[in-house]
Protein backbone atom coordinates (compact mmCIF):
# COMPACT_ATOMS: atom_id res chain seq x y z
CA UNK A 1 0.00 0.00 0.00
CA UNK A 2 1.88 3.15 -1.21
CA UNK A 3 1.60 6.44 1.36
CA UNK A 4 1.28 9.50 0.37
CA UNK A 5 3.31 10.62 -2.29
CA UNK A 6 4.61 13.83 -3.49
CA UNK A 7 6.06 15.52 -6.90
CA UNK A 8 8.49 16.42 -8.01
CA UNK A 9 11.20 16.13 -4.90
CA UNK A 10 13.18 18.85 -5.61
CA UNK A 11 12.15 22.04 -8.21
CA UNK A 12 14.66 25.29 -8.42
CA UNK A 13 12.65 28.31 -9.93
CA UNK A 14 13.06 32.19 -10.32
CA UNK A 15 11.42 35.20 -8.44
CA UNK A 16 7.96 36.14 -10.19
CA UNK A 17 7.23 32.98 -12.01
CA UNK A 18 4.77 30.09 -10.78
CA UNK A 19 4.95 26.57 -9.72
CA UNK A 20 2.45 23.63 -9.23
CA UNK A 21 3.32 21.51 -6.37
CA UNK A 22 1.57 17.61 -6.35
CA UNK A 23 -0.31 14.62 -3.97
CA UNK A 24 -1.42 12.03 -4.18
CA UNK A 25 -3.03 10.79 -0.61
CA UNK A 26 -2.72 7.46 1.16
CA UNK A 27 -4.91 4.67 -0.12
CA UNK A 28 -8.66 5.02 1.47
CA UNK A 29 -7.87 8.21 2.11
CA UNK A 30 -10.41 11.22 0.84
CA UNK A 31 -8.71 14.67 2.81
CA UNK A 32 -5.45 16.31 1.53
CA UNK A 33 -3.71 19.34 3.32
CA UNK A 34 -0.98 21.53 2.62
CA UNK A 35 2.12 22.83 4.82
CA UNK A 36 4.52 25.17 4.46
CA UNK A 37 8.08 24.21 6.18
CA UNK A 38 10.94 26.75 6.05
CA UNK A 39 14.00 26.18 7.35
CA UNK A 40 14.52 25.49 10.70
CA UNK A 41 10.58 25.87 11.31
CA UNK A 42 7.78 23.95 12.44
CA UNK A 43 5.17 22.94 9.75
CA UNK A 44 2.45 25.70 9.12
CA UNK A 45 -1.09 24.73 7.80
CA UNK A 46 -1.83 26.45 4.52
CA UNK A 47 -5.42 24.88 3.52
CA UNK A 48 -7.55 21.71 3.45
CA UNK A 49 -9.18 19.95 0.69
CA UNK A 50 -12.19 18.07 0.84
CA UNK A 51 -14.74 16.98 -1.59
CA UNK A 52 -12.90 19.03 -4.28
CA UNK A 53 -13.66 22.13 -1.75
CA UNK A 54 -11.49 24.01 0.21
CA UNK A 55 -12.38 23.78 3.57
CA UNK A 56 -9.97 25.78 6.35
CA UNK A 57 -7.34 27.91 5.11
CA UNK A 58 -4.10 29.05 6.95
CA UNK A 59 -2.79 32.63 6.89
CA UNK A 60 -1.34 32.49 3.33
CA UNK A 61 -1.64 35.04 0.60
CA UNK A 62 -4.52 34.56 -2.45
CA UNK A 63 -1.32 33.82 -4.34
CA UNK A 64 -1.71 30.08 -2.83
CA UNK A 65 -4.36 27.96 -4.57
CA UNK A 66 -5.05 24.78 -4.86
CA UNK A 67 -7.40 22.05 -5.94
CA UNK A 68 -8.38 18.25 -5.94
CA UNK A 69 -9.50 16.03 -8.06
CA UNK A 70 -12.27 13.69 -8.16
CA UNK A 71 -9.66 10.42 -7.43
CA UNK A 72 -8.62 12.73 -3.95
CA UNK A 73 -5.35 13.72 -5.78
CA UNK A 74 -4.52 17.37 -5.23
CA UNK A 75 -1.94 20.21 -6.36
CA UNK A 76 -0.69 23.55 -4.60
CA UNK A 77 0.01 26.56 -6.70
CA UNK A 78 1.76 29.33 -6.09
CA UNK A 79 1.92 32.07 -8.19
CA UNK A 80 4.29 35.34 -8.57
CA UNK A 81 6.83 33.41 -6.10
CA UNK A 82 9.43 35.29 -3.86
CA UNK A 83 12.50 34.72 -1.95
CA UNK A 84 10.16 34.09 1.29
CA UNK A 85 8.33 31.21 -0.54
CA UNK A 86 11.77 28.63 -0.22
CA UNK A 87 10.77 25.86 1.77
CA UNK A 88 9.74 22.59 2.23
CA UNK A 89 5.95 21.94 1.22
CA UNK A 90 4.22 19.02 2.81
CA UNK A 91 1.41 17.34 1.80
CA UNK A 92 -0.68 15.37 4.39
CA UNK A 93 -3.83 13.18 3.92
CA UNK A 94 -6.50 11.73 6.17
CA UNK A 95 -10.23 10.16 6.15
CA UNK A 96 -12.77 12.85 7.03
CA UNK A 97 -14.01 12.38 10.48
CA UNK A 98 -13.70 10.12 13.26
CA UNK A 99 -9.72 10.54 14.73
CA UNK A 100 -7.96 9.00 11.62
CA UNK A 101 -4.35 10.38 11.38
CA UNK A 102 -2.85 12.58 9.24
CA UNK A 103 -0.21 10.87 6.93
CA UNK A 104 2.51 12.99 5.73
CA UNK A 105 4.56 12.71 2.33
CA UNK A 106 7.91 13.38 2.27
CA UNK A 107 7.48 16.73 0.59
CA UNK A 108 8.89 18.87 -2.13
CA UNK A 109 11.85 21.36 -1.96
CA UNK A 110 10.85 24.58 -3.42
CA UNK A 111 13.95 26.96 -4.07
CA UNK A 112 13.21 30.37 -5.07
CA UNK A 113 16.34 32.24 -6.73
CA UNK B 1 -6.68 29.88 18.15
CA UNK B 2 -3.85 27.72 19.41
CA UNK B 3 -0.32 27.52 19.94
CA UNK B 4 2.48 25.39 20.72
CA UNK B 5 5.42 26.15 22.36
CA UNK B 6 8.76 23.56 22.66
CA UNK B 7 10.80 25.30 25.00
CA UNK B 8 14.57 23.19 23.85
CA UNK B 9 15.25 23.87 19.93
CA UNK B 10 18.47 21.19 21.05
CA UNK B 11 18.98 18.49 22.89
CA UNK B 12 22.03 16.69 23.22
CA UNK B 13 22.00 13.25 24.90
CA UNK B 14 24.31 10.15 25.13
CA UNK B 15 23.43 6.84 23.98
CA UNK B 16 20.83 4.86 26.35
CA UNK B 17 20.32 7.67 28.55
CA UNK B 18 17.10 9.05 29.05
CA UNK B 19 15.62 11.90 27.52
CA UNK B 20 12.46 14.72 28.03
CA UNK B 21 11.43 16.82 24.97
CA UNK B 22 8.85 19.40 26.51
CA UNK B 23 5.82 20.52 25.00
CA UNK B 24 3.35 22.99 26.28
CA UNK B 25 0.25 24.10 24.44
CA UNK B 26 -2.44 27.26 24.67
CA UNK B 27 -5.74 26.79 23.76
CA UNK B 28 -9.47 28.35 24.97
CA UNK B 29 -11.19 24.68 23.58
CA UNK B 30 -10.39 21.04 23.94
CA UNK B 31 -6.94 19.72 21.95
CA UNK B 32 -5.71 16.98 20.68
CA UNK B 33 -2.43 16.35 20.91
CA UNK B 34 0.76 15.10 18.83
CA UNK B 35 4.35 14.51 18.86
CA UNK B 36 5.64 14.03 15.38
CA UNK B 37 9.39 12.80 14.40
CA UNK B 38 11.40 14.19 11.40
CA UNK B 39 14.27 12.47 9.88
CA UNK B 40 16.76 14.40 7.45
CA UNK B 41 15.32 15.23 4.27
CA UNK B 42 11.96 12.91 4.83
CA UNK B 43 8.59 13.99 5.70
CA UNK B 44 6.60 13.64 9.15
CA UNK B 45 5.78 10.62 10.82
CA UNK B 46 3.80 10.23 13.51
CA UNK B 47 5.12 9.35 17.24
CA UNK B 48 1.90 9.16 19.59
CA UNK B 49 -1.15 10.96 20.24
CA UNK B 50 -3.45 11.84 22.42
CA UNK B 51 -6.79 11.89 21.87
CA UNK B 52 -8.73 11.13 25.07
CA UNK B 53 -8.72 9.03 27.82
CA UNK B 54 -5.70 8.08 29.71
CA UNK B 55 -2.85 10.53 30.32
CA UNK B 56 -0.08 8.51 29.56
CA UNK B 57 0.25 7.91 26.41
CA UNK B 58 2.90 5.02 24.62
CA UNK B 59 3.78 5.41 21.20
CA UNK B 60 6.43 3.75 18.52
CA UNK B 61 10.16 3.24 19.03
CA UNK B 62 9.80 3.56 23.18
CA UNK B 63 8.32 6.55 22.83
CA UNK B 64 5.31 7.87 25.25
CA UNK B 65 4.11 11.11 26.43
CA UNK B 66 1.85 12.47 29.20
CA UNK B 67 -1.08 14.97 29.14
CA UNK B 68 -1.32 17.19 31.93
CA UNK B 69 -4.08 19.49 31.64
CA UNK B 70 -3.46 21.55 34.55
CA UNK B 71 0.09 22.69 33.30
CA UNK B 72 -1.20 22.77 29.13
CA UNK B 73 1.80 19.88 28.72
CA UNK B 74 2.59 17.00 26.44
CA UNK B 75 6.09 16.27 27.22
CA UNK B 76 7.90 13.25 24.99
CA UNK B 77 9.82 10.62 27.08
CA UNK B 78 12.05 7.64 25.56
CA UNK B 79 13.78 5.83 29.17
CA UNK B 80 17.03 4.87 26.73
CA UNK B 81 17.56 6.56 23.60
CA UNK B 82 19.57 5.22 20.55
CA UNK B 83 21.50 6.92 17.95
CA UNK B 84 19.19 6.08 15.75
CA UNK B 85 16.92 8.66 17.45
CA UNK B 86 18.34 11.31 16.05
CA UNK B 87 16.06 13.72 14.44
CA UNK B 88 13.75 16.86 14.67
CA UNK B 89 11.08 16.22 16.91
CA UNK B 90 7.49 18.05 16.52
CA UNK B 91 4.75 18.71 19.19
CA UNK B 92 1.56 19.38 17.39
CA UNK B 93 -1.94 20.68 18.70
CA UNK B 94 -5.64 20.52 16.68
CA UNK B 95 -8.73 21.31 17.66
CA UNK B 96 -10.92 19.06 16.29
CA UNK B 97 -10.57 15.98 14.50
CA UNK B 98 -10.59 17.08 10.79
CA UNK B 99 -8.88 20.11 12.00
CA UNK B 100 -5.39 21.66 11.07
CA UNK B 101 -2.55 20.56 12.88
CA UNK B 102 -0.27 24.01 14.41
CA UNK B 103 3.26 22.76 15.53
CA UNK B 104 6.01 24.12 17.50
CA UNK B 105 8.96 25.10 15.86
CA UNK B 106 10.58 21.77 16.77
CA UNK B 107 13.42 20.41 18.91
CA UNK B 108 16.73 18.56 17.91
CA UNK B 109 17.23 15.61 19.34
CA UNK B 110 20.94 14.71 18.79
CA UNK B 111 22.34 11.02 20.54
CA UNK B 112 26.18 10.94 20.96
CA UNK B 113 28.15 7.79 21.95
Amino acid sequence: DAGVTQSPTHLIKTRGQQVTLRCSPKSGHDTVSWYQQALGQGPQFIFQYYEEEERQRGNFPDRFSGHQFPNYSSELNVNALWLGDSALYLCASRGWGGTDTQYFGPGTRLTVL
Amino acid sequence: AQSVTQLDSQVPVFEEAPVELRCNYSSSVSVYLFWYVQYPNQGLQLLLKYLSGSTLVKGINGFEAEFNKSQTSFHLRKPSVHISDTAEYFCAVATGTASKLTFGTGTRLQVTL
